[in-house]
């Protein structure tokens, strides 16, 4: 029982390649979220995803592109890797209800040199 | 941005000593979580609070949701060395349906305990 995944779990890259964070849940979870965790802004909503092929713009959409033709996987993509971009990765998931839990995965630290 | 102001920023405090921390905003919410966040690693949920006035205990955990409902608190009793982290409160605002889901959090609580 993985619950939710993130792959991998560390990566460098250069500025201008693209880089693409894959996310994986095995609970079926009809949501799933897209969030960057920096030092003084906390965690920020990048995307997020209502259902397979329905997704939206969270709170910092620009720079990212992010796809879901599967229910279980929600993968993230820089077309091209700025400084800026550095930051830890999270991916979430949370089912459809009446509650509002999330739960997320263990994170891609992701540098930008 | 975040529009939930979470204090203290950081707690030392010693091994069996009890923990307050909380979480305002200027909105109403419908939903309270608290999460535990432990260095390199994701957000875990320990609380989720749905009603106004609730007090639900995990453990030696205990959150409430603020009878205004722009409010929440977390206590953790007695603590010990593994209780160390970073605490994040989350809320969830009435709204729309293209709101849901989407929660707000916290900057988040550092809790450092020394024996």
């Amino acid at each position: 029982d993985a619950g939710i995944t993130q792959s991998p779990r560390y990566k460098i890259t250069e500025t201008g390649r693209q880089v693409t964070l894959m996310c994986h849940q095995t609970w079926s979870h009809s949501y799933m979220f897209w969030y960057r965790q920096d030092l003084g802004h906390g965690l920020r909503l990048i995307y997020y995803s209502a259902a397979a092929d329905i997704t939206d713009k969270g709170e910092v959409p620009d720079g990212y592109v992010v796809s879901r033709s599967k229910t279980e996987n929600f993968p993230l993509t820089l077309e091209s890797a700025t400084r800026s971009q550095t930051s830890v990765y999270f991916c979430a998931s949370s089912e459809i209800g009446q509650t509002y839990e999330q739960y997320f995965g263990p994170g891609t630290r992701l540098t930008v040199t | 941005g975040q529009q939930l102001n979470q204090s203290p920023q950081s707690m030392f405090i010693q091994e069996g000593e009890d923990v307050s921390m909380n979480c305002t905003s200027s909105s109403i919410f419908n939903t309270w979580l608290w999460y535990k966040q432990d260095p390199g690693e994701g957000p875990v949920l320990l609380i989720a609070l749905y009603k106004a006035g609730e007090l639900t205990s995990n453990g030696r955990l205990t959150a409430q949701f603020g009878i205004t409902r722009k409010d929440s608190f977390l206590n953790i009793s007695a603590s010990i060395p593994s209780d160390v982290g970073i605490y994040f409160c989350a809320g969830q605002r009435p709204g729309t349906t293209d709101s849901w889901g989407k929660l707000q959090f916290g900057a988040g609580t550092q809790v450092v305990v020394t024996p």
